[in-house]
């Protein structure tokens, strides 16, 4: 069965530091997406991206996060200078095609990121 | 803008028993719902999802949802647990439009199994 990978699972950073996470998306998958939950709190939406573009994205995404798709397979998220409260779970997810069909969005085993 | 409550944090059931677990939600439109479990250290995985039709709808691993309109509710449901069901539990909705699906979750429900 297809599925979304991640890489790294664990990333221990400095504060201050940029870091990058990655992910590979499922390969005829269109949309891709980042969620990050941090630990005891609800999974939040982070950024959409689609065509090389992103298409929505959520006020914790500040000037401080981005995102790439360096290639046709990876998808990257790159949070620039690291701050304590960015330590949490971070999830790539995938779509086929959104809209009323293919609706399920296939999750990444997250890569858990610790800002020390 | 949508919204899920999920208003049990923790459950704790015996082996064999029933579960429930509830979630209600926000929306303007017609929701797109979905459960997904989280099992420790592990990813998000669907349990089911409902999008129109038959308000009670199958999953894997044995779970069920019964979608109610009225209530604004999709619970989850399962007759008889297992200890591999220890997991959290997400329920979610989706915005469905041409920039994408963006899910909104809900708090989560952590589902403790006991012998």
């Amino acid at each position: 069965e297809p599925e979304v990978t991640q890489t790294p699972s664990h990333q221990v950073t400095q504060m201050g530091q940029e870091v990058i996470l990655r992910c590979v998306p499922i390969s005829n998958h269109l949309y891709f997406y980042w969620y990050r939950q941090i630990l005891g709190q609800k999974v939040e939406f982070l950024v959409s991206f689609y065509n090389n573009e992103i298409s929505e994205k959520s006020e914790i995404f500040d000037d401080q996060f981005s995102v790439e798709r360096p290639d046709g397979s990876n998808f990257t998220l790159k949070i620039r200078s690291t701050k304590l409260e960015d330590s949490a779970m971070y999830f790539c997810a995938s779509i086929a095609k959104p809209g009323r069909l293919n609706t399920e969005a296939f999750f990444g085993q997250g890569t858990r990121l610790t800002v020390v | 803008a949508q919204s899920v409550t999920q208003p049990d944090i923790h459950i704790t059931v015996s082996e064999g028993a029933s579960l429930e677990l509830r979630c209600n939600y926000s929306y303007g439109a017609t929701p797109y719902l979905f459960w997904y479990v989280q099992s420790p250290g592990q990813g998000l995985q669907l349990l089911l999802k409902y999008f129109s039709g038959d308000t009670l709808v199958q999953g894997i691993k044995g779970f069920e949802a019964e979608f109610k309109r009225s209530q604004s509710s999709f619970n989850l449901r399962k007759p008889s647990v297992h200890w591999s069901d220890a997991a959290e539990y997400f329920c979610a909705v989706a915005a469905i439009k041409a920039a994408g699906n963006k899910l909104t979750f809900g708090g989560g429900t952590r589902v403790l199994v006991k012998p």
